[in-house]
Formats: C-alpha cells, structure tokens, sequence
C-alpha cells in the first residue's frame, strides 16, 4: 500500500533553535498534505494543510510565522517549527491523500522535544 | 463535518470480537463513515470505510444502522495487537477538497489477556 515516511522520528532540540520535520509520499504524489500535532493523551490537532505551489492554510489559532510549511515538490512537504519552546514539544504528524485510491495516508510521526 | 460520538474507553478479552460503537446522528446523505486507529506512538491506520452498506475487508468489518445515525465496527477475533485508540470520522466522498479529516476523542480499546 501506499507509504507516508516522517524524517526525524524524534528529535531534541533546545530552546530558541529551529527544528525541521519532513513527510515524504513514498509512492505517489501529493499535491496536499496535512500536519497535525498531538499532545499526550489527546486526539489529533489539524494544525495546516500544505500545497504544493502554494501557501500553507494554517487552522484557526496555529501560529504561521512558528510554523513554517513548505511543499517543495510533489512528494515532499517540511514543518518548520521556529524558535521553539517547552510547550512546543508534541507529537506532529503528516498525512497525504493519495488520489488514485481515494485514501488519505499517514506518516509514522516525529515526537519533539524542546528542552 | 458531521460529529461522531464514541465511548472514551472499551476492553475486550483477546480472542472474543470487539464491538466499538459510534454515533453520527447529524450525519448528511453523502457522508462516509471511515474508521482508523492509533496504537501508541504511532501515525492512524486506516481501517475501514462506507456509507450505507455494511463492509468487511481483512481486518475488519463495518456495520452501519438503516438510518445511518451510527455504526459499529467489530474486529472479529482481537488479539493483543489491537490495543489503540479507534476513531470514528465522518466525512464527505473521497476527492479533491474533500480530504480534511477531524479527530474525535476516539476509544481507548485494550485487549485483555
């Protein structure tokens, strides 16, 4: 089936530094992808959907200039999370609709965690 | 997206069929009902979906009521590798736009020995 990959799976950064996470679409492209964040014990957060060629669209309350998205390519999209803090250390995961089937795939996850 | 109901946690012996339910009352005519799952620490995996007729595939099978307000999923024989939180989303048909998926709170199904 369809694979959706997330480069790091984890990652410990210190306060105030950047942190980039990939999604990649192993075997299809993707034109949108979504990032969503979870904290413990919560379900998942749609933070913004990507899309290639264009700006991000950012839900309501997610900071755009914290979070930057870049959909470099069919098959890849970045998260940017800048000058990060403790309270940003969550669970992000991407997902991708892959249209030939008619799904939407998720990415394993990157746990981050800002110390 | 209509909003779907689920009980917060369920256990279920391993080997007997879990049944988890979902309410979707406000559910409209083109809605799917999909269900996912997430086991710790990991991305959701799509598990099943329909609309009107009830679906079985490998892992498991979809039963939604006449009037479409909920449905159940039943994992068959569970083993100790279901334990995972499982949403219920509802959502309209698959395509472009149409991709946007809202997290409920899930069920916290655990397998019991």
């Amino acid at each position: 089936g369809a694979v959706v990959s997330q480069h790091p799976s984890w990652v410990i950064c210190k306060s105030g530094t950047s942190v980039k996470i990939e999604c990649r679409s192993l075997d299809f492209q993707a034109t949108t992808m979504f990032w969503y964040r979870q904290f413990p014990k919560q379900s998942l957060m749609l933070m913004a959907t990507s899309n290639e060629g264009s700006k991000a669209t950012y839900e309501q309350g997610v900071e755009k200039d914290k979070f930057l998205i870049n959909h470099a390519s069919l098959t890849l999209s970045t998260l940017t999370v800048t000058s990060a803090h403790p309270e940003d250390s969550s669970f992000y995961i991407c997902s991708a609709p892959d249209y030939r089937r008619y799904e939407q795939y998720f990415g394993p996850g990157t746990r981050l965690t800002v110390t | 997206d209509a909003k779907t109901t689920q009980p917060p946690s369920m256990d279920c012996a391993e080997g007997r069929a879990a049944n988890l339910p979902c309410n979707h009352s406000t559910i409209s005519g083109n809605e799917y009902v999909y269900w996912y799952r997430q086991i710790h620490s990991q991305g959701p995996q799509y598990i099943i979906h329909g609309l009107k007729n009830n679906e079985t595939n490998e892992m498991a099978s979809l039963i939604i009521t006449e009037d479409r307000k909920s449905s159940t999923l039943i994992l068959p024989h569970a083993t100790l590798r279901d334990t995972a939180v499982y949403y219920c989303i509802v959502r309209p048909p698959g395509g472009f736009g149409n991709e946007k998926l809202t997290f409920g709170t899930g069920t916290r199904l655990t397998i019991i020995p």
